[in-house]
C-alpha cells in the first residue's frame, strides 16, 4: 500500500470553528489531492497540489483552503466550519504528470462532523 | 451536471456468477478511465484502468470494456466472490498537469454466498 496517512481520523467540531486536516505521504509523489465523499455524489475534488506551494481549486473549493510547504504534507483547512462540510475527507497522491496515466492512491479518510 | 454517471446505486449477484457494473460519461475529452473499489471505513483502492485507445483491458477476474461511441464503460467480475462486496466507483480523467479524476456516484455490489 502507498504510504499515506491522514490525521485526525475522526473529528467532531462546532459550527464556526476552524479545522485543519493533515495528509502525510512517504512516497515522494508530486501530486496530492483532497476529496470529500458524500452519499449520492461519489468523490468530489476540493483542491489539489502539483508541487510544493503550487495548489489549485477543484470542483467544490468554496469554504476550503490548502497549503503545501513540504512535498510530504498537504493540509486542508476549513476556516469556519459549517454543517454542510460534514463529510468524509480523503487525501490522494499520484506521481503522474502530463501524458501519463493517473492512478491515484488514497488515504484511509477523515470523518468530520460539524454540529 | 454530472460528467460521470453510475445509474445503478446497488447490484446483487450470486457467488460464482458474473457481476457487471456500468458507467456512462458525457465529456468526450476524457481519455483515461479507472475503477476503484471501496470497503467501509477505508479509502478507495485502485482496481483496473483503460486508456481510450483500447476497448478492453483484463486483469485476472476483472475486465473493463470501453465503448467510446456510446461513452460507456463497464466492469465485469467473473466469477464473483463474497469478498468482492464493496462500493465500486468509476472515474475518468483527461489531459492537464494534474490529470484530475472525475468520479461517478458509486455502485454498491453485494455478492451473495
Amino acid at each position: 500500500d502507498a504510504g499515506i496517512t491522514q490525521s485526525p481520523r475522526h473529528k467532531v467540531t462546532e459550527t464556526g470553528t476552524p479545522v485543519t486536516l493533515r495528509c502525510h505521504q512517504t512516497e515522494n509523489h508530486r501530486y496530492m489531492y483532497w476529496y470529500r465523499q458524500d452519499p449520492g455524489h461519489g468523490l468530489r475534488l476540493i483542491h489539489y497540489s502539483y508541487g510544493v506551494k503550487d495548489t489549485d481549486k477543484g470542483e467544490v473549493s468554496d469554504g476550503y483552503s490548502v497549503s503545501r510547504s513540504k512535498t510530504e504534507d498537504f493540509l486542508l483547512t476549513l476556516e469556519s466550519a459549517t454543517s454542510s462540510q460534514t463529510s468524509v475527507y480523503f487525501c490522494a497522491i499520484s506521481e503522474s504528470g502530463p501524458g501519463a496515466n493517473n492512478e491515484q492512491f488514497f488515504g484511509p479518510g477523515t470523518r468530520l462532523t460539524v454540529l | 451536471d454530472q460528467q460521470v454517471k453510475q445509474n445503478s446505486p446497488s447490484l446483487s449477484v450470486q457467488e460464482g456468477r458474473i457481476s457487471i457494473l456500468n458507467c456512462d460519461y458525457t465529456n468526450s475529452m476524457f481519455d483515461y478511465f479507472l475503477w476503484y473499489k471501496k470497503y467501509p471505513a477505508e479509502g478507495p483502492t485502485f482496481l483496473i484502468s483503460i486508456s481510450s485507445i483500447k476497448d478492453k483491458n483484463e486483469d485476472g477476474r476483472f475486465t473493463v470494456f470501453l465503448n467510446k461511441s456510446a461513452k460507456h464503460l463497464s466492469l465485469h467480475i467473473v466469477p464473483s466472490q463474497p469478498g468482492d462486496s464493496a462500493v465500486y466507483f468509476c472515474a475518468a480523467s483527461w489531459g492537464g498537469s494534474a490529470r484530475q479524476l472525475t468520479f461517478g456516484s458509486g455502485t454498491q455490489l453485494t455478492v451473495l454466498p
